[in-house]
């Protein structure tokens, strides 16, 4: 069965604090998305890969950055947590641009 | 003008009832189009995929899809109590991936 598996399922951080979030996938994707979902919000784009090293803003890049040393992995990364970065961060990837995405199980941030 | 609309509900029908979800989109030369379905505090599962006009079918789900009137449609036979959980459309075009809100859907027992 194929997965996408974020590392972490509940996390609380402190306000300031470097946050790390990971997924990682075992279908040999070439896409790897990172998204936030808040309530009222919807499903908000932060950034994608299309390859190892390769990354493109999405809708709300502002106080993110990713990483993509290896295909298979994709991390965000919160360079100094806020609460406004309290949310549900999900990872998805796809082989091909048609195709639809597969979640990861998604991680519930809280910063504090 | 929001790139996806659906009406996000919540969608109330009784067991045994037909479901029918709703979305249109705005951009005209979208290539593929989605649902899916999201239990409380889970994540999104891809339920359908559609990509030319008309109907697609797999068991108790149909998508249809008009491009002309920009307008794709989940339809939910039998709905069942396991299928209450918000309905996510979302359209692709290229590397583009736009979801919807997201409509929530009650199955009354």
């Amino acid at each position: 069965d194929v997965k996408v598996t974020q590392s972490s399922r509940y996390l609380v951080k402190r306000t300031g604090e470097k946050v790390f979030l990971e997924c990682v996938q075992d279908m040999d994707h070439e896409n790897m998305f990172w998204y936030r979902q808040d309530p009222g919000l919807g499903l908000r784009l932060i950034y994608f890969s299309y390859d190892v090293k390769m990354k493109e803003k999405g809708d709300i890049p502002e106080g993110y950055s990713v990483s993509r040393e290896k295909k298979e992995r994709f991390s965000l990364i919160l360079e100094s947590a806020s609460t406004n970065q309290t949310s549900m961060y999900l990872c998805a990837s796809k082989q091909d641009l048609v195709y639809g995405y597969t979640f990861g199980s998604g991680t519930r941030l809280t910063v504090v | 003008q929001k790139e996806v609309e659906q009406n996000s509900g919540p969608l109330s029908v009784p067991e045994g009832a037909i479901a029918s979800l709703n979305c249109t989109y705005s951009d005209r030369v979208s290539q593929s189009f989605f649902w899916y379905r999201q239990y409380s505090g889970k994540s999104p599962e891809l339920i359908m995929s559609i990509y030319s006009n008309g109907d697609k079918e797999d068991g108790r789900f149909t998508a249809q899809l008009n491009k002309a009137s920009q307008y794709v449609s989940l339809l939910i036979r039998d709905s069942q109590p396991s299928d209450s959980a918000t309905y996510l459309c979302a359209v692709n075009n290229n590397n583009d991936m736009r979801f919807g809100a997201g409509t929530r859907l009650t199955v009354k027992p």
